[in-house]
């Protein structure tokens, strides 16, 4: 079974430093996709960023990069230049080949301070 | 932005009522989903649906039915309400993964509360 963890129940950064938020994975699959989330106070659930395992690249959205190291089953979340509006909780999710619904971990939540 | 509606968006009830929570989109995507969030757990799927009439069941699925009737309409029914279910439910949908990444949309979640 596929499983997402996320080891940072909660996280500090000083506002326009970097942060690397954790996820490691876990599957048989060859073929799957990683997403992180962001889940505001407002409680909406934001579509950040996207990596297929078969990426060569690792992908990025502006201030988002993810970090995918394919061997050590890890894809870790860079946010580049912290703002007070980072704040938020973060989700890691996978999804195995196919249409299979996403997986989430449990989240890590994020504190930028000015 | 996604056109998904969640009804009602806050809900008190009492232990052993029924309770329907209904996700609406007018985006015409294949699939729909049903998850809930709770503290210290992330979002775990509860139900999910891959076409009008064709569901299945997700992780945490005791508890709880689903239907679907409409492309545009995944219904989310607890039979009889337990403590238990207090949570905040969010519907999701996406239209496949193989037209883009195959993110998920969410609703703005619907709150309910168990007494």
């Amino acid at each position: 079974a596929q499983k997402i963890t996320q080891t940072q129940p909660g996280m500090f950064v000083q506002e326009k430093e970097a942060v690397t938020l954790d996820c490691t994975y876990d599957t048989s699959d060859p073929s799957y996709g990683l997403f992180w989330y962001k889940q505001p106070s407002s409680g909406e659930m934001i579509f950040l960023i996207y990596q297929g395992s078969y990426d060569q690249q690792n992908a990025t959205e502006g201030r988002y990069s993810l970090n995918f190291q394919k061997a050590r089953k890890s894809a870790n979340l860079v946010i580049s230049a912290s703002q007070l509006g980072d704040s938020a909780m973060y989700f890691c999710a996978m999804r195995s080949p196919g249409n299979t619904p996403l997986v989430f971990g449990k989240g890590t939540r994020l504190s930028v301070i000015a | 932005d996604a056109g998904i509606t969640q009804s009602p968006r806050h809900k008190v009830t009492e232990t052993g009522t029924p309770v329907t929570l209904r996700c609406h989109q007018t985006e015409n995507h294949r699939y729909m989903y049903w998850y809930r969030q709770d503290p210290g757990h992330g979002l775990r799927l509860i139900h999910y649906s891959y076409g009008v009439k064709d569901t299945d069941k997700g992780e945490v699925s005791d508890g709880y039915s689903v239907s679907r009737s409409k492309t545009e309409d995944f219904l989310l029914t607890l039979e009889s309400a337990t403590s238990s279910q207090t949570s905040v439910y969010f519907c999701a949908i996406s239209d496949g993964a193989g037209k883009n990444t195959g993110e998920l949309f969410f609703g703005e979640g619907s709150r309910l509360t168990v007494l």
